[in-house]
């Protein structure tokens, strides 16, 4: 099992431009969720998934879109980048039932 | 203000001493206490998950403590390793069947030298 793998590993983008975060899961879970942490602060939620074809709204959402067309995948979508978006972004699976969440390696995104 | 706050912010410890990290939190309702450890680099790992109900649980070396009434844990680490080298992150959550309002602790990093 690889668990949770995010590519890129690391991404430099100019303001404006846009792209896409994939995350992957060979666990069969349920539940995925995006993290951005930064500096100083505990990692805040930005969208997450309970199943298949399905996505919510987490705490930092805007400027983000997702999508979870495949049971294994969930996509972060940057439309058009800021710097404020320069940040650690981490992905997150578990199944339903247990408590545990297992993290990915992160991607780090800087915003010039 | 964050609702989990972890205290110290760093230390350094010497190889094989112990250290406890301290985590209070104001999250209401509370479901579980959870504590990450996070390497330079890496995704949280999970150490231990523990419910109100529960006040002590252990994973290895590491040893968490819970008190509900006062709303404070700790995470207790015997015998540091160089490899204990890391953050440590406190994370309450106020739900038991979701966790999409996980309250995250900024961390605690821990320097081990030898």
């Amino acid at each position: 099992n690889a668990g949770v793998t995010q590519t890129p590993k690391f991404r430099v983008l100019k303001t404006g431009q846009s792209m896409t975060l994939l995350c992957a899961q060979d666990m069969n879970h349920e539940y995925m969720y995006w993290y951005r942490q930064d500096p100083g602060m505990g990692l805040r939620l930005i969208h997450y998934s309970v199943g298949e074809g399905t996505t919510a709204k987490g705490e930092v959402p805007d400027g983000y879109n997702v999508s979870r067309l495949k049971k294994q995948n969930f996509l972060l979508g940057l439309e058009s980048a800021a710097p404020s978006q320069t940040s650690v972004y981490f992905c997150a699976s578990r199944t339903s039932g247990v408590y545990e969440q297992y993290f990915g390696p992160g991607t780090r995104l800087t915003v010039t | 203000k964050n609702q989990v706050e972890q205290s110290p912010q760093s230390l350094i410890i010497l190889e094989g001493k112990n250290c406890t990290l301290q985590c209070n939190y104001t999250v209401s309702p509370f479901s579980n206490l959870r504590w990450y450890k996070q390497d330079t680099g890496r995704g949280p790992v999970s150490l231990t998950i523990m419910t109100f109900s529960e006040n002590t649980k252990s994973n290895g070396r590491y040893t968490a403590t819970l008190d509900a009434d006062t709303k404070q844990s700790s995470l207790h680490i015997t015998a540091s390793q160089l490899s204990d080298s890391a953050s440590y992150i406190c994370v309450v959550s106020p739900h038991r069947s979701n966790d999409y309002k996980l309250s995250f602790g900024a961390g605690t990093t821990v320097t081990v030298r030898a």
